[in-house]
């Protein structure tokens, strides 16, 4: 069973432009959650999604937003990319959208932005 | 009131040792707590995880304390082998493992 895959693996971006990441879930898993790592502020929660509704969000700006497709899959877009957006963004799956399920995460997209 | 505290920040073990790794939360209302591992250029991979109506769980060399009444949680990691040797995670949520709240992480070193 293939696990959760994030596109790209790496991105440079120059400060002001956008971007957009892309998060495949395990198969059958509806519910896709977004972290941002860095190292100072370490894993902080961004947003998830559950059958194509983001249903909670973390307390970042508007210039952070996500959208999940009827496929499951997911995309984050960070607009106006600013020095301090640089991190590892990863993408985690659960199975269903609620009760005590594990939250299986992807390898990330480590994006630098220059 | 959303924080998860974790220590030490680093942790080096003997092989063949014990590493204790501790966290504590405020929040009375999460209910579903974790922890992660995660290898340099990896993400974090979830290694065992306890709900607060029981007080230890056990996994392999893998062992969660949980003290609800003192709001703390640890990981026990039994005959620490080289290969262990990363960043360990604890985390923290409500409602299931949708919005997990994350402490800072330990950087574990295992000597041969």
């Amino acid at each position: 069973k293939a696990g959760v895959t994030q596109t790209p693996r790496y991105l440079i971006k120059t400060r002001g432009q956008q971007v957009t990441l892309s998060c495949s879930p395990i198969s059958g898993h509806r519910s896709v959650s977004w972290y941002q790592q860095t190292p100072g502020q370490g894993l902080q929660f961004l947003f998830e999604y559950f059958s194509e509704t983001q249903r909670n969000k973390g307390n970042f700006p508007g210039r952070f937003s996500g959208r999940q497709f009827s496929n499951s899959r997911s995309e984050m877009n960070v607009s106006t990319l600013e020095l301090g957006d640089s991190a590892l963004y990863l993408c985690a799956s659960s199975l269903v959208g609620t009760g005590g399920t594990e939250a299986f995460f992807g390898q990330g997209t480590r994006l630098t932005v220059v | 009131q959303q924080q998860v505290k974790q220590s030490p920040q680093s942790l080096i073990v003997q092989k063949g040792g014990i590493s204790i790794i501790n966290c504590a939360y405020e929040n009375t209302a999460f209910d579903y707590f974790p922890w992660y591992q995660q290898f340099p250029g990896k993400g974090p991979a979830l290694l065992i995880a306890i709900r607060p109506d029981v007080s230890e769980k056990k996994e392999g060399r893998f062992t969660i304390s949980f003290n609800k009444s003192a709001k703390q949680f640890s990981l026990h990691i039994m005959d620490s082998q080289p290969g262990d040797s990363a960043t360990y995670f604890c985390a923290a949520s409500m409602d299931s493992a949708r919005q997990l709240t994350f402490g800072s992480g330990t950087q574990l070193t295992v000597l041969p």
